[in-house]
C-alpha cells in the first residue's frame, strides 16, 4: 500500500524567512500529489496539485512545490512566509481522480516567528 | 453565503448510538467526500460520492453510511458510535473529482461518550 511521509513535525522559521516542507511517498506508479493547509479551527484548503505535466507547480499564497520523480518527493516551498502561514501542512497522493486510495501525510505544524 | 455547510458543529453522544451529520454544498459541484480527522490530526478519506458513485475507504466500518438524497447534499449516518469514533469529520466538494479544488466544510467535532 501506498505511503506518504512529512518528515518534519514541526518547524519554526522567523517571518520573511523562506520555508521548505518535506513531503515523500512510497508507490510504483507516479501518483497525483496534494498539498493542504489547515489553520487552527478550521477545514482544509488546497495550496496546489500535480497530476501531470511541468513538474514545479505554482499553488495559492505564494506557494509551490516540485515533484521529483527520481526522489518519490513533492517538496512545498515559499520564498518568503508570513505570520498568517502559521498552519498545519499536509501533504497527499492519490491514485485516480475520485478518491481511490487517496492517502495524508501525517502533517507538518509550522510555527512562525515575529 | 457558505460554499460547504455542516450540521451539527459539535455533537455530544453515548456509546451504541446512531447519529447522523449533514453536509451541504451550493456550488454546484458534482463530487462530495467525507474525512475523518482523529486526536492525532490523521486524516482518512471515508467516502467520495459522484453521480451516485459511491467510493468507499476500504478500511470504514459499515457501520459508517453515506446518504445522497440530492446532488447538493452527502449526510453521514453512523450506527452503534464506538468511542475510536470520536473525531472531526470533515465533508468536502469539487466540481469533478479530485483533479478540481475540494473544498471543505468546517468540521463537526464528533465526541463519544
Amino acid at each position: 500500500a501506498q505511503s506518504v511521509t512529512q518528515p518534519d513535525i514541526h518547524i519554526t522559521v522567523s517571518e520573511g524567512a523562506s520555508l521548505e516542507l518535506r513531503c515523500n511517498y512510497s508507490y510504483g506508479a507516479t501518483p497525483y500529489l496534494f498539498w493542504y493547509v489547515q489553520s487552527p479551527g478550521q477545514g482544509l484548503q488546497l495550496l496546489l496539485k500535480y497530476f501531470s505535466g511541468d513538474t514545479l507547480v505554482q499553488g495559492i499564497k505564494g506557494f509551490e512545490a516540485e515533484f521529483k520523480r527520481s526522489q518519490s518527493s513533492f517538496n512545498l516551498r515559499k520564498p518568503s512566509v508570513h505570520w498568517s502561514d502559521a498552519a498545519e501542512y499536509f501533504c497527499a497522493v492519490a491514485m485516480d481522480n475520485y478518491g481511490q486510495n487517496f492517502v495524508f501525510g501525517p502533517g507538518t505544524r509550522l510555527s512562525v516567528l515575529p | 453565503d457558505t460554499a460547504v455547510s455542516q450540521t451539527p458543529k459539535y455533537l455530544v453522544t453515548q456509546m451504541g448510538n446512531d447519529k447522523s451529520i449533514k453536509c451541504e454544498q451550493n456550488l454546484g459541484h458534482d463530487t462530495m467526500y467525507w474525512y475523518k480527522q482523529d486526536s492525532k490530526k490523521f486524516l482518512k478519506i471515508m467516502f467520495s460520492y459522484n453521480n451516485k458513485e459511491l467510493i468507499i475507504n476500504e478500511t470504514v466500518p459499515n457501520r459508517f453510511s453515506p446518504k445522497s438524497p440530492d446532488k447538493a447534499h452527502l449526510n453521514l449516518h453512523i450506527n452503534s458510535l464506538e468511542l475510536g469514533d470520536s473525531a472531526v469529520y470533515f465533508c468536502a466538494s469539487s466540481k469533478g473529482g479530485l483533479q478540481e479544488t475540494q473544498y471543505f466544510g468546517p468540521g463537526t467535532r464528533l465526541l463519544v461518550l
